[in-house]
């Protein structure tokens, strides 16, 4: 497709339920990004990956979040055990790189009840 | 305490007004982005700044880039009520990858 594609666009969980999000990045973009957003804030960062490889993961909250992107294109966030503060809009984002901004999914809300 | 620091919050006014909104932090960027979102979608690019300095317009909006690269603003002259929405600046700091974001101001423009 012409734009980053995320999906489902909307999850509602039980606590304790694991969930698996999915980003279809745009074709030909080495980096990826995935962002939390809470509601009327800016998108925090929490992983990067160039390519099939995960360069930096300083952004997850804790050891129940992983992602993966095995082939250096569609990645998927995994979010085991959910909690009620994970409850967010997850957004995933490609890029050439370098300063040629980012180019953002519609997102994935996530609530967990 | 966030990287980028974006004023105001929030801002409501009338179709026919001009705003601005400012975005100011203590580090160096190689570059600064401007983000629009609307309720429900994912930020979309407006603009990249590059040179300290620079002025780039956009129909009616017109950005700004600082001197020393560590602040920029956001002009929209004569809105219109499809300029509401979430403004978001975004920058990496100078050899790093990942955009770290301003907290937004949402704008409000009523008819």
């Amino acid at each position: 497709g012409a734009g980053v594609s995320q999906s489902p666009r909307y999850k509602v969980a039980k606590r304790g339920q694991d969930v698996a999000l999915r980003c279809d990045p745009i074709s030909g973009h080495v980096s990826l990004f995935w962002y939390q957003q809470a509601l009327g804030q800016g998108p925090e960062f929490l992983t990067y990956f160039q390519n099939e490889a995960q360069l930096d993961k300083s952004g997850l909250p804790s050891d129940r979040f992983f992602a993966e992107r095995p082939e250096g294109s569609v990645s998927t966030l995994k979010i085991q055990r959910t909690q009620q503060e994970d409850s967010a809009v997850y957004l995933c984002a490609s890029s050439l790189g370098g300063d040629r901004g980012a180019f953002f999914g519609q997102g994935t809300r996530l609530t967990v009840v | 305490t966030q990287l980028l620091e974006q004023s105001p919050q929030f801002l409501s006014i009338q179709e026919g007004e001009n705003l601005t909104v400012y975005c100011n932090s203590s580090s160096v960027f190689s570059s600064l982005q401007w983000y629009r979102q609307e309720p429900g979608e994912g930020p979309v690019l407006l603009v990249t700044v590059v040179t300290g300095g620079e002025v780039k317009k956009l129909k009616r909006l017109t950005f700004q880039f600082g001197d020393a690269r560590k602040d920029s603003s956001l002009h929209i002259t004569a809105a219109q009520p499809g300029d509401t929405g979430l403004y978001l600046c975004a920058a990496p700091l100078v050899g790093d990858y990942k955009l770290s974001f301003g907290a937004g101001t949402t704008v409000t423009v009523r008819a």
